[in-house]
């Protein structure tokens, strides 16, 4: 059981380019979060899905795209990089019934250079 | 609008000394509240959670928190703290909604002095 995993762990983008993180859950959770996590700022919501094929924004979720489209996997797209998107991006998931006890990834440190 | 407020940014701990750290809420009703911790190059960790019922919770590794409503207060303690406790903490808001997501304070990081 590995719980939450994100792929990949650490990446430099320049800017203008695209990729895609990927988070994936085995504990089959119907809730799946996008954060972002910046020095003093704590964690912020970016996007978050309660279910397969929806999707909907959180905190700060421009110039970020998601999609759901297997219960397991929640992709985070980043269209055209900017050096504001440097951070750390956490995905977490949770049962519905208690979807505020949230289950944590790794993490992926992103440079935007 | 709902927010959580970690007063102290980093504390620093001698060894084997007891430890609070301060969180304080602002929401109408009350909320679900959760302690988080995260250490250097990991993710976070769910310490301990309160829904409702006994104000003082246990959580793991030894730490406990006391929800106080009068004072929208939800401190973690420990009674003795270890070197391995050297980490962030995070204090969080669940709104009780189903489909909204945990409201993060900014952290506090702790350091153990021997």
């Amino acid at each position: 059981n590995a719980g939450v995993t994100q792929t990949p762990k650490f990446r430099v983008l320049k800017t203008g380019q695209s990729m895609t993180l990927l988070c994936a859950q085995d504990m089959n959770h119907e809730y799946m979060y996008w954060y972002r996590q910046d020095p003093g700022m704590g964690l912020r919501l970016i996007h978050y899905s309660v279910g397969e094929g929806t999707t909907a924004k959180g905190e700060v979720p421009d110039g970020y795209n998601v999609s759901r489209l297997k219960k397991q996997n929640f992709l985070l797209g980043l269209e055209s990089a900017a050096p504001s998107q440097t951070s750390v991006y956490f995905c977490a998931s949770s049962t519905r019934d208690y979807h505020y006890e949230q289950y944590f990834g790794p993490g992926t440190r992103l440079t935007v250079t | 609008a709902q927010s959580v407020t970690q007063p102290d940014i980093h504390i620093t701990v001698s060894e084997g000394a007891s430890l609070e750290l301060r969180c304080n809420y602002s929401y109408g009703a009350t909320p679900y509240l959760f302690w988080y911790v995260q250490s250097p190059g990991q993710g976070l960790q769910l310490l301990l959670k309160y829904f409702s019922g006994d104000t003082l919770v246990q959580g793991i590794k030894g730490f406990e928190a006391e929800f106080k409503r009068s004072q929208s207060s939800f401190n973690l303690r420990k009674p003795s703290v270890h070197w391995s406790d050297a980490a962030e903490y995070f204090c969080a808001v669940a709104p009780n909604q189903a489909g909204t997501a945990l409201i993060f304070g900014k952290g506090t990081t702790l350091s153990v002095s021997s």
